[in-house]
């Protein structure tokens, strides 16, 4: 178990909805990664957050946003849901910003109905 | 889109056996990572190797790297039940922060 922390573990929402995800650091770790897995697939990078600033963003849209807290905790907020968000989002933290390895937490399994 | 493919897509071998997952990638890269996942949860980092390295042990994996085919190869030796899981590998590019993941391997280690 690493000490990476994730809620809501489930989520059910209604297409169109607004959703939050939240994540916890590991202690020491000043960068966090979202990313998001389609059942049956890898892991796809949606950005990352690098002492509160944005560092990186892969091929998503703008209703994915974020924010990263001065403790290095993290959100990541979808607006106007689409049946296609449903995954299983992962956070990741790691110490600095040097490609090195990556603390993954449990997941927020998120449903769009 | 992922970065490149994993063979086989599904490996189930018996207790004991030497399960072995290949990776290849389409771009230059910094290093190359291995995780693990079980049943749809958070991901487990396994091993790191650098673009400079050839091989890398740790406990009953060994990673290879070939820079010039552009793969690499997880050797997982004398495998017990619990190596049951999904192993994905990632890459770094040459400059950035995020990893790619392909799109892994399922392996089922029968008792």
């Amino acid at each position: 178990e690493t000490g990476v922390t994730q809620s809501p573990t489930h989520l059910i929402k209604t297409r169109g909805q607004q959703v939050t995800l939240r994540c916890s650091s590991q202690s020491g770790h000043n960068t966090v990664s979202w990313y998001q897995q389609a059942l049956g697939q890898g892991p796809q990078f949606i950005f990352q957050y690098y002492r509160e600033e944005e560092n990186g963003r892969g091929n998503f849209p703008p209703r994915f946003s974020g924010l990263q807290f001065p403790n290095y905790s993290s959100e990541l907020n979808v607006n106007a849901l689409e049946l296609d968000d449903s995954a299983l989002y992962l956070c990741a933290s790691s110490l600095e910003l040097a490609g090195v390895e990556q603390f993954f937490g449990p997941g927020t399994r998120l449903t769009v109905l | 889109s992922q970065q490149g493919e994993e063979d086989p897509q599904a490996l189930s071998i018996q207790e004991g056996e030497n399960a072995t997952m290949n990776c290849s990638y389409k771009t230059s890269i910094n290093n190359l990572q291995w995780y693990r996942q079980n049943s749809g949860r958070g991901l487990v980092h396994l091993i790191l190797i650098r673009s400079n390295e050839r091989e890398k042990h740790s406990g009953r994996l060994r990673v290879t790297l070939d820079t010039s085919k552009k793969s690499s190869s997880l050797l997982i030796t004398a495998s017990r039940a619990a190596d049951t899981a999904s192993y994905f590998c990632a890459t770094v590019g040459q400059g950035a922060q995020k990893l790619v993941f392909g799109q892994g391997t399922r392996l089922t280690i029968n008792p």
